[in-house]
């Protein structure tokens, strides 16, 4: 999982409510990424981040947002708008802003659940 | 589309036999191939990373293949060990080149190894 911490591992949640998603990493890297993993399905890109204070929405960011107010932050809020919150999300960062060089690094993930 | 498919879905083998997994893809242009290995529960963990121009790279008992004129890649684990059971994600990074790339993920095999 190498310099990338998520937390908490599970969460548990009330349909309607709010929850945020902590990753933290000390790889000093400039890009992360927020991925979201369903059974059956690749990962997609929720949200990323190329730069502090910058961040572009990924293919399914309807429910959710994020903040990038230090280099080594980036926290993801599910909204009680996201219609099928519960799933494994996985938070990721690289040392560019343009992935396709460079490696990805995956924190260990929070699984989700919401009833 | 661009799409990243993976086979099999599953697998068993039995401990110290060989196995191939299979990746095709059809992504047009792409920068580079990527293999993870993803334990259940935990984040991805990067194997190997080829780009359209070489055609092996090994790490280990892992060797993957590219053959970019078929756009096919394979990931083969010689003499399997329990630890190697695991889902194995291909992932296909899209060479538009100058705007950020979005990786395309593979929806994974997952290989058993019994002892």
């Amino acid at each position: 999982d190498g310099g990338i911490t998520q937390s908490p591992k599970y969460l548990f949640r009330k349909e309607g409510q709010n929850v945020t998603l902590s990753c933290e990493q000390n790889l000093n890297h400039d890009a992360m990424y927020w991925y979201r993993q369903d059974p059956g399905q690749g990962l997609r890109l929720i949200y990323y981040s190329q730069i502090v204070n910058d961040f572009q929405k990924g293919d399914i960011a309807e429910g959710y947002s994020v903040s990038r107010e230090k280099k080594e932050s980036f926290p993801l809020t599910v909204t009680s708008a996201q219609k099928n919150p519960t799933a494994f999300y996985l938070c990721a960062s690289s040392p560019s802003g343009t992935p396709s060089s460079y490696e990805q690094y995956f924190g260990p993930g929070t699984r989700l659940t919401v009833t | 589309k661009n799409q990243v498919e993976q086979s099999p879905q599953s697998l068993i083998i039995l401990e110290g036999k060989n196995c191939t997994l299979q990746c095709n893809y059809t992504v047009s242009p792409f920068s580079n191939l990527r293999w993870y290995k993803q334990d259940t529960g935990r984040g991805p963990v990067s194997l190997t990373i080829m780009t359209f121009s070489e055609n092996t790279k090994s790490n280990g008992r892992y060797t993957a293949t590219l053959d970019a004129d078929t756009k096919q890649s394979s990931l083969h684990i010689t003499a399997s060990q329990l630890s190697d059971s695991a889902s194995y994600i291909c992932v296909v990074t899209p060479g538009y080149g100058g705007a950020t790339n979005k990786l395309i993920f593979g929806t994974g095999t997952l290989l058993a190894v019994q002892p």
